[in-house]
């Protein structure tokens, strides 16, 4: 069964920092990996979706890595703002779960202060 | 353009009423989703259409009931819920169900409250 994880749950950084926020999956057998903001009490936004057989993809100041085989992806926020505040969710698209469903973990609650 | 529009934004019901919640996408889509989200939780898939038919049902009650009228539009008709059914319920779709390399989309949501 496939499991999403995101660590940290939350984290809190000045405004200006580069930060890194992770996310691991346990069966490597996916689609793509989906990022996502959310703003309190919002839909959810998608920043950035990576095909299993890409490595990364970029959009502006967000860079996002994917490593199918160790179950690992990262979202760089680079110069991060006030604005950047939100939750940020990873999702999997899995080959084996019905449908190719998104899996989606908790989520990292980012405080970026000014 | 890449929206998807739910309506009402809030919705207050009792326990007795019968009520409906909208979503619309003119994307050209052909694969629509309703989900289910707590607070601080992820969203939780209920239902999946797939070419204006029913393709997965997450073992939802059947106080919930979905339609799909046409490929731009999709309900969720709202029957005896329970307090526990407070949520916020997003809409979202995809160009195609069946190509699982797509990106989905969502809505902003209704915020549902059982009173």
């Amino acid at each position: 069964k496939q499991e999403v994880t995101q660590i940290p749950a939350a984290l809190s950084v000045p405004e200006g920092e580069n930060l890194v926020l992770n996310c691991s999956f346990t069966d490597s057998a996916i689609y793509n990996l989906q990022w996502f903001r959310q703003d309190p009490g919002k839909g959810l936004t998608s920043l950035l979706l990576i095909q299993s057989s890409q490595r990364e993809q970029t959009s502006g100041r967000l860079n996002a890595s994917l490593d199918k085989s160790s179950g690992r992806s990262t979202l760089y926020i680079a110069a991060s703002q006030p604005g950047d505040s939100a939750t940020y969710l990873c999702a999997v698209k899995g080959i084996y779960n019905q449908g190719g469903k998104l899996i989606f973990g908790q989520g990292t609650e980012l405080s970026v202060k000014p | 353009d890449t929206e998807v529009t739910q309506t009402p934004k809030h919705l207050v019901m009792g326990m007795t009423n019968k009520k409906s919640l909208k979503c619309e996408q003119h994307m050209g889509h052909r694969a629509m989703y309703w989900y289910k989200q707590k607070a601080k939780k992820p969203p939780e898939l209920m239902f999946v259409y797939s070419y204006e038919k029913l393709s997965i049902n997450e073992s939802v009650p059947s106080r919930f009931s979905p339609e799909c009228p046409n490929s731009s539009l999709l309900n969720l008709h709202l029957h005896a819920l329970q307090p526990e059914d407070s949520a916020l319920y997003l809409c979202a779709s995809s160009q195609d169900h069946r190509a699982f390399t797509y990106e989905q989309y969502f809505g902003p949501g209704t915020r549902l409250t059982v009173t």
